[in-house]
């Protein structure tokens, strides 16, 4: 059972405009969740996070929104730029996993950002 | 700057062969991980070490197993190939908790035929 779910597998967006990447989840017992950012032939590169008890967290041109009560995140990047096309994981940290920052990740969504 | 360093990059087994994938990392964390990413499926956790002399199964363990060789080398082994097992490899290190601490290895390519 998928318990962090995309299901959004690709978007495309037009250069300058806002991207928007949903990320939907079963459980209510997570701590922190994060975006990852892949390139193809490389690891994925830690983006942005936001606490449970938070509603958004702001970082430059990527804002994270959390929406508990509809167990939705999503990520905004504004204004969009080529460089931004990517592979974009979300992920969740299962309360009382300690120490050992164990993560749940989605599905991933492609993001083309055309020039 | 070396970060977290995987070898090998591409490796195509027969099924029924092992093999040994390698991670290693330079910023002294204590938590390693291993994960496999497969076409819609996302990034799913295999074993992870939380501190040195421990390991712990994740959601997919099956057909693998782990050594956590001291802190900074953590390894995957395939005793017997299975073409499902063909994917591709990640291993991870992180301080612990914070999850956002995760710097990843560039990937290790798998094909079992």
């Amino acid at each position: 059972d998928q318990q962090v779910k995309q299901n959004s597998p690709s978007l495309s967006v037009q250069e300058g405009r806002i991207s928007i990447l949903n990320c939907d989840y079963t459980n209510s017992m997570f701590d922190y969740f994060l975006w990852y950012k892949k390139y193809p032939a490389e690891g994925p590169t830690f983006l942005i996070s936001i606490s449970s008890i938070k509603d958004k967290n702001e970082d430059g041109r990527f804002t994270v929104f959390l929406n508990k009560s509809a167990k939705h995140l999503s990520l905004h990047i504004v204004p969009s730029q080529p460089g931004d096309s990517a592979v974009y994981f979300c992920a969740a940290t299962p309360r009382g996993s300690g120490n050992t920052g164990k993560l749940i990740f989605g599905q991933g969504t492609t993001l083309q950002v055309k020039p | 700057n070396a970060g977290v360093t995987q070898t090998p990059k591409f490796q195509v087994l027969k099924t029924g062969q092992s093999m040994t994938l390698q991670c290693a990392q330079d910023m002294n964390h204590n938590s390693m991980y291993w994960y496999r990413q497969d076409p819609g499926m996302g990034l799913r956790l295999i074993y992870y070490s939380a501190s040195e002399g421990t390991t712990d199964k994740g959601e997919v363990p099956n057909g693998y197993n782990v050594s956590r060789l001291n802190k900074r080398e953590f390894s995957l082994r395939l005793e017997s190939a299975a073409p499902s097992q063909t994917s591709v490899y990640f291993c991870a290190s992180s301080e612990g908790w914070q999850g956002y601490g995760y710097t990843f290895g560039s990937g290790t390519r798998l094909t079992v035929v």
